[in-house]
């Protein structure tokens, strides 16, 4: 089964409104990575944040960390229309593996 | 710098074929990772390999082998393509563990 599993599944928000996701993981990490994916293309990496630490930011990125409670969110400030995508959380665990969730797409209405 | 490259780009299968898929990535990364994409599905890791000459199980690996014979190529094989098959398959590489990884652009099979 997979590692990950995001929520919301979906999102719609309006043009510099704030978008939220939620990623939940099952086993120990090494590191929480986010990825975004557009319309099915490869996916790029945004970001990584290491299990000894609690909040990252790069940009209009903020991501967080609980270990304790095996979690991680997401948060992109003053969305774009191009901020349109799918998002990924992937597990990178210790056994090397990087494993996904199933994404949450968000959609942002000009 | 092309990165990661996956060949083919596009392939419909008879069920029963079998073919290759390769990726190719000149970033000189030793993991390597095979991944399949189905709608609302997410990601689903199918094989790994994290040097050269070594593969390891993911999620998915049934009717799927793969070989790492040089370090920059990592093939997945399907030996009897079955419909279920049907889907987008990405490639990923990356230096090593607490690293980014990066994508290939896909190859989008149908088994019919």
């Amino acid at each position: 089964s997979q590692q990950g599993e995001e929520d919301p599944q979906a999102l719609s928000i309006q043009e510099g409104e704030n978008a939220t996701m939620n990623c939940s993981y099952k086993t120990s990490i090494n590191n929480l990575q986010w990825y975004r994916q557009n319309s099915g293309r490869g996916l790029v990496h945004l970001i990584l944040i290491r299990s000894n630490e609690r909040e990252k930011h790069s940009g209009r990125l903020r991501v967080t960390l609980d270990t304790s409670k095996k979690s991680s969110s997401l948060l992109i400030t003053a969305s774009r229309a191009a901020d349109t995508a799918s998002y990924f959380c992937a597990s990178d665990m210790v056994d090397y593996k990087l494993s996904f969730g199933a994404g949450t797409t968000v959609t942002v209405r000009a | 710098n092309a990165g990661v490259t996956q060949t083919p780009k596009f392939r419909v299968l008879k069920t029963g074929q079998s073919m290759t898929l390769l990726c190719a990535q000149d970033m000189n990364h030793e993991y390597m990772y095979w991944y399949r994409q189905d709608p609302g599905m997410g990601l689903r890791l199918i094989h790994y390999s994290v040097g050269e000459g070594t593969t390891a199980k993911g999620e998915v690996p049934d009717g799927y082998n793969v070989s790492r014979l040089k370090k920059q190529n990592f093939l997945l094989g399907l030996e009897s393509a079955a419909p279920s098959q049907t889907s987008v398959y990405f490639c990923a590489s990356r230096p090593g563990q607490n690293t980014e990884a990066f994508f290939g652009q896909g190859t989008r099979l149908t088994v019919v």
